[in-house]
């Protein structure tokens, strides 16, 4: 079974303060994925990354920042919480190819006070 | 750009009854989407409950099935008697099958389902 692990599961952070995601997988995937989602909206991708140690932009990286420093981990950083950065955030993961399945975290929910 | 539209951000279906989530999308520059439905149970992550690859074609699983319709760009999910398990958010989503550079998946808004007893 495809693990994808995200810690920690929750976190309250403060306004201007850094913030970092984790994102774990035992799935031998190249494909790693960091979405976000706030109520009433679906998921919407920020970074991704293809291959260890290089991070490209999603549809809404603004705020974020990315690392993947091995095939398994992918952390989001949060340089500068905001408030509007309140949100839960999904890991996701697939195998390289056009149609192959995508594994997703638990999700982290995230608030920025 | 492209996107995907579920107009019920909420339902609440007795047990047993019938369920519909009504699900468009507009892929302006993916010439032939991929569609799916993914599924949140309480405390999970999003699980892939199935998918249609081809126009026309019907996926179905966990007694759920939707059916790709490109005229109509609709694929909406149906299930004929649903169960308290069948509680959770269902997102329609797609993707570019030729996979693109970043593989991406665009979502819906969300369904939360409620089944009551």
């Amino acid at each position: 079974e495809a693990a994808v692990t995200q810690s920690p599961r929750s976190k309250v952070a403060v306004t201007g303060g850094k913030v970092t995601l984790s994102c774990h997988q035992t799935n031998n995937h190249d494909y790693m994925y960091w979405y976000r989602q706030d109520t009433g909206h679906g998921l919407r991708l920020i970074h991704y990354s293809y291959v260890a140690d290089s991070t490209e932009k999603g549809d809404i990286p603004d705020g974020y920042k990315a690392s993947r420093p091995s095939q398994e981990n992918f952390s989001l950083i949060l340089e500068l919480a905001s408030l509007s950065q309140t949100a839960v955030y999904f890991c996701a993961s697939r195998a390289q190819g056009a149609n192959t399945e995508v594994f997703f975290g638990k999700g982290t929910r995230l608030t920025v006070v | 750009g492209d996107s995907v539209t579920q107009t019920e951000g909420q339902v609440t279906v007795s047990e047993s009854k019938s369920l519909i989530i009504n699900c468009t999308y507009s892929a302006t520059s993916i010439a032939y989407p991929n569609l799916f439905w993914y599924v949140r149970y309480p405390g999970e992550g999003l699980q892939l409950l199935l998918k249609v690859i081809t126009a026309g074609q019907k996926g179905s699983s966990r007694g759920f099935e939707a059916t790709y319709n490109k005229e109509t760009t609709s694929f909406h999910l149906q299930k004929a008697s649903v169960q308290e398990s069948d509680s959770a958010v269902y997102y329609c989503a797609l993707s570019d099958r030729a996979g693109g550079l970043s593989g991406k998946l665009t979502f819906g808004e969300g369904t939360q389902v409620t089944v009551i007893s």
